[in-house]
């Protein structure tokens, strides 16, 4: 089965940085994503890991370890526009297809 | 950039009635995807598609369920006598290939089951 946690809300200040944990056990991986998605629209692609380690996007970060079935997003200069759900997603690295298990998403509110 | 479509953006329909949610996908994209947030749930995999069959579906993809690429453009779902539990937010999303490739999803489809 596919089992993805990740904190249900969190809440920081504007011009912060807030770390969002996502671990997963999962029947397979391929690969980590992480969405924004706000309320009443779809996800947008924000990172996607892949090999253990950091990637680096901008005010984005994303940090996978594989051995410990962990990954976290990292958003650094908090603005409010940021006030949205993360999505961590992990690919279950089927033959075909693409298929996503999603958590429930963290849902972050930015305070001025 | 190009972005993936959905019509209708709402749907309202009576329980027991044929509901088709249309999508059109990135151009030169070459797998689609079916995924539903119920209100204040998880995204969910229902279904994906490639060249022309199904390729993977979840539990929740039974027998009312069918996807369609009738021409070179659209991409449909069907469900042939929607129950109240279908009510929920229906996203289409393609991706270029299945390596290391991104879904791009479509702004959505509230389907709404009264």
């Amino acid at each position: 089965g596919q089992n993805i946690d990740q904190p249900t809300e969190m809440t920081a200040t504007e011009g912060a940085i807030v770390q969002i944990n996502c671990t997963y056990q999962t029947s397979g991986f391929n690969g980590l994503f992480w969405y924004q998605q706000h309320a009443g629209e779809a996800p947008t692609f924000l990172s996607y890991n892949v090999l253990d380690g950091l990637e680096e996007k901008g005010r984005f970060s994303s940090f996978l370890s594989r051995s410990k079935g962990y990954s976290y997003l990292l958003l650094k200069e908090l603005q409010m526009k940021d006030s949205a759900s993360y999505l961590c997603a992990v690919r279950d690295g089927g033959a075909a297809g693409n298929k996503l298990t999603f958590g429930g998403g963290t849902r972050v509110l930015v305070k001025p | 950039e190009p972005e993936v479509t959905q019509t209708p953006s709402h749907q309202v329909t009576q329980m027991g009635q044929e509901v088709i949610l249309r999508c059109v996908p990135i151009s030169n994209h070459l797998y689609f995807y079916w995924y539903r947030q119920i209100l204040g749930q998880k995204v969910e995999f229902l279904v994906s598609f490639y060249n022309n069959e199904i390729s993977e579906k979840s539990e929740i993809f039974d027998d009312q369920f069918s996807v369609e690429r009738p021409d070179g453009s659209n991409f449909t779902l069907k469900i042939r006598s929607t129950k109240l539990e279908d009510s929920a937010m229906y996203f289409c999303a393609s991706s270029v290939d299945t390596q290391h490739e991104k879904l791009f999803f479509g702004s959505g489809t509230q389907l709404s089951v009264l």
